[in-house]
């Protein structure tokens, strides 16, 4: 049972190309989040998707995509990767049911230059 | 919406001093509340959470936290801190209601010195 996994754990990017972060977890879970950190700023919701099949936005949506490949697998899209996007990206789950507490997986560390 | 605020985004106490992370939170229903650590490097890991069953919860690796809903807080605590305890604490509540969503504090840094 590896919970959330994420792929890669490092990148490094240059201003404008494009990449897709993975994410993929095996504890059937309806509801998967994206996170960045930022030193001081704690955890900022990117997007989330309440089920397979639907994704709405969180606090800072701007300049990612994400899709809901199925219920195991939710991607993150940077189109054109810009240095303020220079950040640590968590994946996470939660079931549906109440409390919803969520389950991390270990991060991608990226860096555009 | 909801609000958490981490009183001391550093705190630093002796190896075996009482650990002591302050969250407050900003609520209109009773909420569910967590508290997550960070080791280096790593991602969040569940370390205990409120969800109405007794105001005292423990936690993994000694620690506990209590709500209390009069002065909206849900301070964590460890009698006696240990040099693994190192890390980042995150406070955590629902966003409403009926809400899977999760608001987070900005984190506390805790250090022990030895």
């Amino acid at each position: 049972n590896a919970g959330v996994t994420q792929t890669p754990k490092f990148q490094v990017l240059k201003t404008g190309q494009s990449m897709t972060l993975q994410c993929a977890q095996d504890m059937n879970h309806n509801s998967m989040y994206w996170y960045r950190q930022d030193p001081g700023m704690g955890l900022r919701l990117i997007y989330y998707s309440a089920s397979e099949g639907t994704t709405d936005k969180g606090e800072v949506p701007n300049g990612y995509n994400v899709s809901r490949l199925n219920k195991r697998e939710f991607s993150l899209r940077l189109e054109s990767a810009a240095p303020s996007q220079t950040s640590v990206y968590f994946c996470a789950s939660s079931s549906d049911r109440g409390p919803w507490e969520q389950y991390f997986g270990p991060g991608t560390r990226l860096t555009v230059t | 919406a909801q609000s958490v605020t981490q009183l001391g985004s550093h705190v630093s106490v002796s190896e075996g001093a009482l650990v002591l992370l302050r969250c407050n939170y900003s609520s209109s229903v009773p909420p569910y509340l967590f508290w997550y650590v960070q080791y280096p490097n790593q991602g969040l890991q569940l370390l205990l959470k409120y969800t109405s069953a007794a105001t005292l919860v423990k936690g993994i690796n000694g620690f506990e936290a209590e709500f209390k809903k009069s002065e909206t807080s849900f301070h964590l605590t460890k009698p006696s801190a240990h040099m693994s305890d190192a890390a980042e604490y995150f406070c955590a509540v629902t966003s409403g209601a009926g809400s899977y969503q999760l608001t987070f504090g900005k984190g506390t840094k805790l250090s022990v010195i030895p």
